[in-house]
Parts: structure tokens; sequence; C-alpha cells
């Protein structure tokens, strides 16, 4: 079985630069999220995907951020304008449901995102 | 709401050593809790769960038992190898979390040869 997918693996970008990461999720997986990783830090959700639809995106800084899952299978990530804060690893996971014992998330390799 | 505490690193000890990474946390209701853990270079992955009071989860020679009276989760290993060397991480999940993963600040575990 293929684990989640995720790409780039690096990205280095100057501040107020534009940038994007893609996910592919397990194959089945309704639930799909998305985590910043600051160094030394657990993971911090940005938004939580059921389908195509978002079930929670309370922690994503609308103002820079967007993600979007049209089809219900994949989904980007965007930050436009990238600030230096923003540097940290994005992490997408995806679980087979939301609930009780389906919920259990497998994770990509991540993106490394450096913000100059 | 519900938090997760974790030991800070990094812990350092010698191959064969035994391990300890303490796990506590405060939760309303009655949560599942994981350990994942995080080598260099990759990412997260699940190393045990328990899902209820008593239960112990175990993965390649790692343990925890869900205490529900001391709220803990602590992970243990009997002997460690420096492949074990890693971030690991506590998390609970439950209903007050809509089901989402509440996670500690990981404790990055050193092991010397």
């Amino acid at each position: 079985e293929a684990g989640v997918a995720q790409s780039p693996r690096y990205k280095i970008i100057e501040k107020r630069q534009s940038v994007a990461f893609w996910c592919n999720p397990i194959s089945g997986h309704a639930t799909l999220y998305w985590y910043q990783q600051i160094l030394g830090q657990g993971p911090k959700l940005l938004i939580q995907f059921q389908n195509n639809g978002v079930v929670d995106d309370s922690q994503l800084p609308k103002d820079r951020f967007s993600a979007e899952r049209l089809k219900g299978v994949d989904s980007t990530l965007k930050i436009q304008p990238a600030k230096l804060e923003d540097s940290a690893v994005y992490l997408c996971a995806s679980s087979l449901d939301r609930f009780g014992s389906y919920n259990e998330q497998f994770f990509g390799p991540g993106t490394r995102l450096t913000v100059l | 709401g519900n938090s997760v505490t974790q030991m800070e690193g990094p812990v350092t000890l010698s191959e064969e050593a035994f391990l300890t990474i303490n796990c506590t946390y405060t939760a309303t209701g009655y949560p599942s809790l994981f350990w994942y853990v995080q080598y260099p270079g990759e990412g997260l992955q699940l190393l045990l769960k328990a899902t209820k009071a008593d239960d112990k989860g175990s993965n390649k020679g790692f343990e925890a038992t869900y205490r529900k009276e001391t709220t803990s989760f602590h992970l243990e290993k009997g002997s460690v190898q420096v492949s074990d060397s890693a971030v690991y991480f506590c998390a609970l999940s439950d209903l007050d979390s809509n089901y989402q993963l509440i996670w500690g600040a990981g404790t990055k575990l050193i092991i010397k040869p």
C-alpha cells in the first residue's frame, strides 16, 4: 500500500514570495490534514478536510494561507505572501475517517520550507 | 482544554540502557493515547496506541500503559539501540478535541554506541 506522498521535499524562498505544497493521501482515505511543525515543537493542525469539505480551519492564517481538496483526493496548501516565521516543516496526513478506530493518521515525509 | 505534557529532551542514553519517556495528559473525557516517532528527515510514524484504561500498547520493543489514575502514558523500552535515536511525540484524541490529535512538544532521544 502506497503511503502519503508530498512534494516538494524542500523549498527555499524569499519573504513575500509564494509557495505551494502538494499532498496525495492514501487511496480511500476520506480525511486529510495539513500540519505546520516548527523546529522543536509538536505539529500544529492548520486545516482538516473530510472528502472535499473543510472540517476545521480555525488555526489557518487565512490572510496568507489557503488550501483546497477539490476532488476529495489530493490537496494543495499555498502561502502567499510568505513571512520569515513560516519557516517550518509542513506535514500532510490522512486517515480512513474522522472518528473512532478509523481516525489513525498516516503521515507523509513533509516539506521543509525555509523563508529567507 | 485537553493537553499533553512530555518530559523535555534531549534524553541521552548509552546503547542497551533502559528508556523511560514520561507523558501525562489532561482530558475531560476518555481519550485514546498515542506515541509517534519521527526519525531524522522522515515523517511521523505511529509507534503504538492505547484506547482505554489499563491497555498496554507495544511495538518494536517499546511499551506504554494507559494509566487513568495517574493520567499518564509513559513510553518504555528495556534495551535501546542506536537506531532508536529519534524524536518521540505523545498525543491524545477524544470527543472533546473533535478526535483531532493533541500533541506534546516531543522528546529527542539520542543513543550513543
